[in-house]
């Protein structure tokens, strides 16, 4: 079964820092692109970020460049967002995404983000 | 990197057909053949419904149909079942290893 499993989120100041981690299993992790996608409560969907198969290609929603980095280990089946200088507007339930012909083809059930003093 | 623009609402009645469009530019919608489209229930995570503009996954139901002419692709639902009721979303690659995803249309099955 292909299965996403996020961690790492929690309640952080603003100004902190936080590193989301997400847990592939079922496939072959280094056959797929990977992406990051937020929701904050009650809104709508953001893509975040993504990479492709090795990494060596990477993209940045304007609104997270500078600040957050993405990356991937195939070795270990795992994808990372480390988020740095978080902002109150970056609260979300973040989705660890894999990709396929430009479309998210499995999600995983996500990982919420606080950013509140 | 402005939101794809979708109707905030939508509704039909059982049986019924209803159209979500979702309007982009010429750098994303209009310039690559890279248009998803995901389905929402409250409390969960999006379920992809189509993807490439027209395509189908397996376990989709064929009422449900993509299409797309210059820079508005839209979803067409036809047949509509109460299950039908949730939350849809465009999404387009934007070029520069980007995506884009549109505000959300929240469909009603009155």
């Amino acid at each position: 079964e292909v299965q996403l499993v996020e961690s790492g989120g929690g309640l952080v100041q603003p100004g902190r820092s936080l590193r989301l981690s997400c847990a592939a299993s079922g496939f072959t992790f280094g056959d797929y692109a990977m992406h990051w996608v937020r929701q904050p409560p009650g809104k709508g969907l953001e893509w975040v970020s993504g990479l492709n198969w090795n990494g060596d290609t990477i993209g940045y929603a304007d609104s997270v460049k500078g600040r957050f980095t993405i990356s991937r280990d195939n070795a270990k089946n795992s994808l990372y967002l480390q988020m740095n200088s978080l902002r109150a507007e970056d609260t979300a339930l973040y989705y660890c995404a894999r990709i396929s012909a430009w479309a998210v083809d499995c999600w995983g059930q996500g990982t919420l983000v606080t950013v509140s003093s | 990197q402005s939101a794809l623009t979708q109707p905030p609402s939508a509704s039909a009645s059982p049986g019924q057909s209803v159209t979500i469009s979702c309007t982009g530019t010429s750098s994303d919608v209009g310039g690559y053949n890279y248009v998803s489209w995901y389905q929402q229930h409250p409390g969960k995570a999006p379920r992809l419904m189509i993807y490439e503009v027209t395509k189908r996954p397996s376990g989709v139901p064929d009422r449900f149909s993509g299409s797309k002419s210059g820079n508005t692709a839209s979803l067409t639902v036809s047949g509509l079942q109460a299950e039908d009721e949730a939350d849809y979303y465009c999404t387009s690659y934007a070029g520069s290893n980007n995506l884009i995803f549109g505000g959300g249309t929240k469909l009603t099955v009155l």
